[in-house]
């Protein structure tokens, strides 16, 4: 199956700040499909990102996607308080789907 | 919109069967889209589970396709999951979602129950 690898394990970061996260695949993901999701404590996983760089309905224009083949980015532009959470890559390519072991954004 | 919500025994005995069903409202599952099942565990972070339509295509992770089922009740609009023969490793939260599926490879999850935790043990 597909390992994505995410990077870093947490990030350390004050609001207001750039947040800039990875996730590398073992192999080129199909069409780029390449998803991502934000955790917050106690709650399900929220979907933030598909298919590599479009926002889902309703998520603010300060998260954003890019990246093909092997290597994907997720960017929160300025981080609101709100941000602070886990963060999930997964792709949906190649079957069976996989997600990443995620990035923790705290504050600083 | 639409709103998922699992159901099901918090705690279940080794080798046992873990049945679990996720209840869907605010749309009716025979318009569309495809009906998942995704766990939790801290061993094993999130892992997919398998994937049904409402007509009944279902599809499987490999990993668990000898001891998973899922199935649709369109009357009462709502799916389940069957995990036979479980130990302490299928111990995780367990979520429904609904998916976006893309024939072939898999699928992205947009909206999702808040989750049930199912612990697996004597």
């Amino acid at each position: 199956e597909t390992l994505l690898t995410q990077s870093p394990g947490t990030l350390s970061l004050s609001p207001g700040e750039r947040a800039t996260l990875s996730c590398r695949a073992s192999q080129a993901i199909n069409s780029n499909y390449l998803a991502w999701y934000q955790q917050r404590p106690g709650q399900a996983p929220r979907l933030l990102i598909y298919a590599a760089s479009t926002r889902a309905a309703g998520i603010p224009d300060r998260f954003s996607g890019s990246g093909t083949g092997t290597d994907f980015t997720l960017t929160v532009s300025r981080l609101e308080p709100e941000d602070f959470a886990q963060y999930y890559c997964q792709q949906y390519g190649i079957s069976p789907q996989t997600f990443g072991q995620g990035t923790k954004v705290e504050m600083k | 919109q639409v709103q998922l919500r699992e159901s099901g025994p918090g705690l279940v005995k080794p080798s046992e069967t873990l049945s679990l069903t996720c209840n869907v409202s605010g749309y009716s599952m025979s318009r569309g889209y495809y009906w998942g099942w995704i766990r939790q565990s801290p061993g094993k972070g999130l892992e997919w589970i398998g994937n049904i339509y409402h007509s009944g295509p279902t599809y499987y992770n490999p990993s668990l396709r000898s001891r998973v089922t899922m199935s649709v009740d369109k009357s009462k609009n709502q799916f389940s999951m069957r995990l036979t023969s479980v130990t302490a490793a299928d111990t995780a939260v367990y979520f429904c979602a609904r998916g976006v599926y893309y024939a072939g490879s898999g699928s992205y999850h947009e909206s999702w129950g808040r989750g049930t935790l199912v612990s697996v043990s004597s």
